[in-house]
């Protein structure tokens, strides 16, 4: 149980266009989201918390225009990189708080985003 | 704001050997609860072990044991009987035990590197 599921694992897009990442919940409601973003070699810097039906909560630096998260429902959060740049290569990973009576969160296989 | 400091960039150990990570941290909140995830080149986040501030007794999990200092904000990770398959990336990482939203989220350290020399 508590997997899971990001998509895609890899995607290259050309400067300036946008490209969508999803984060599903296979077998679980997840209440609670994050967007993590992590450099090579780096460790995982939380970009923004994502609440089922409300607005993202932004890490203090981190765009909201460029980074768009929808929380739609219970299994789906989606992270937006919009007009995209060379300098938002990285590699992102998605986690879901199993609420109420977990008390970790649960990771996404990460999506690696190349801009060229 | 809470801190997670990972001391060690990188490690090595001897197959079979037993390797101690370690991990400080600092908060002001009393209830909390600690982990550490490890990454695999996959780049796949596993959770090793966690442990509940509130708890005295230090977790284990097989070959994997912590040990939390509270006092001292210290909170170590031995691998024992070290096996190839342990070597990735070992994250320590601190979450409130606050209610709600972003209380739930993750602060992490730097990472220790793990290498398994057969």
């Amino acid at each position: 149980g508590a997997v899971v599921s990001q998509h895609p694992s890899r995607v290259i897009c050309k400067s300036g266009t946008s490209v969508k990442i999803e984060c599903r919940s296979l077998d679980f409601q997840a209440t609670t989201m994050f967007w993590y973003r992590q450099f090579p070699k780096q460790s995982l810097m939380l970009m923004a918390t994502s609440n089922e039906g409300s607005k993202a909560t932004y890490e203090q630096g981190v765009e909201k225009d460029k980074f768009l998260i929808n929380h739609a429902s219970l299994t789906l959060s989606t992270l937006t990189v919009t007009s995209a740049h060379p300098e938002d290569s990285s590699f992102y990973i998605c986690s879901a708080r199993w609420d109420p009576h977990r008390t970790e969160a649960f990771f996404g296989q990460g999506t690696r985003l190349t801009v060229v | 704001a809470q801190t997670v400091t990972q001391s060690q960039p990188e490690m090595s150990v001897q197959e079979a050997e037993t390797v101690t990570l370690s991990c400080t941290y600092d908060t002001s909140e009393s209830d909390y609860y600690l982990f550490w995830y490890k990454q695999p080149p996959s780049r796949q986040m596993i959770l090793v072990i966690r442990q509940e501030a509130y708890k005295q007794q230090n977790a284990t999990e097989n070959r994997f044991s912590v040990n939390f200092q509270k006092a001292a904000k210290s909170f170590s990770l031995k691998i024992s009987d070290s096996q190839l398959g342990d070597a990735a990336m070992y994250f320590c990482a601190y979450r409130s035990a606050r209610s709600g939203g972003s209380n739930y989220k993750l602060t992490f350290g730097k990472g220790t590197l793990l290498t398994v020399n057969p």
